[in-house]
């Protein structure tokens, strides 16, 4: 079966830190990439998409994220996060029809 | 556009008790996806569907049903809720997509509490 791992899953840093989320998923074949945001009470939002060429993803909100296929990774970066960053980050995976999402990063930025 | 909508926002149930969730959509997306969503477990997909009349079964669908008889209009039913229940459900859509799912439009999420 798919699956999608997320490490760290909770991150604490400080106003102007670097972010960077990993995200690891075990199917072989050809895949869809997502990242998904949860801001507190709110539902989730597509932040960025992965589906083919340029493996650098640039997403809302100055994020981006690298896909490198030999890794089977799609990790999240933020250069320099602000406390309304706040928020709950999803990986998602999809191929062959099939889903799945990550378990999921708590990332708290403190001002 | 009001996107996804989910009815109700809150419920508290009984065990035992039944109850439908309702979630519409208005951007005639062909997929349609109910989660579960739990405290360090991320999402977990109950059930889906690729179009009007078609459901298939996600990684959690014990316990649930769902029927999508209309496109806009995605049900899931509890016929006899259990406390293990007790969860934030997200309702998706999204457009059909050959090989792999498209990005997600998700509703606001309905709390349902089993006592």
């Amino acid at each position: 079966a798919q699956s999608v791992s997320q490490h760290n899953h909770h991150v604490i840093l400080s106003e102007a830190a670097s972010l960077e989320l990993g995200c690891n998923y075990s199917y072989g074949g050809t895949v869809n990439l997502f990242w998904y945001v949860q801001y507190p009470g709110q539902h989730l939002q597509l932040l960025l998409k992965y589906f083919s060429g340029d493996p650098l993803v640039k997403g809302i909100k100055g994020f981006e994220a690298e896909f490198i296929k030999s890794k089977f990774s799609f990790n999240l970066r933020k250069p320099s996060v602000q406390w309304s960053d706040t928020a709950e980050y999803f990986c998602a995976v999809t191929g062959n029809n099939r889903l799945a999402f990550g378990k999921g990063n708590q990332v708290v930025v403190i001002p | 556009n009001a996107g996804v909508t989910q009815t109700p926002k809150f419920r508290v149930l009984k065990t035992g008790q039944s109850m439908t969730l309702l979630c519409a959509q208005d951007m005639n997306h062909e997929y349609m996806y109910w989660y579960r969503q739990d405290p360090g477990m991320g999402l977990r997909l109950i059930h889906y569907s690729v179009g009007e009349g078609t459901t298939a079964k996600g990684e959690v669908p014990d316990g649930y049903n769902v029927s999508r008889l209309k496109k806009q209009n995605f049900l899931l039913g509890l016929e006899s809720a259990a406390p293990s229940q007790t969860s934030v459900y997200f309702c998706a859509s999204s457009l059909a997509g050959t090989g792999g799912h498209q990005p997600q439009h998700f509703g606001d999420g309905t709390r349902l509490s089993i006592l």
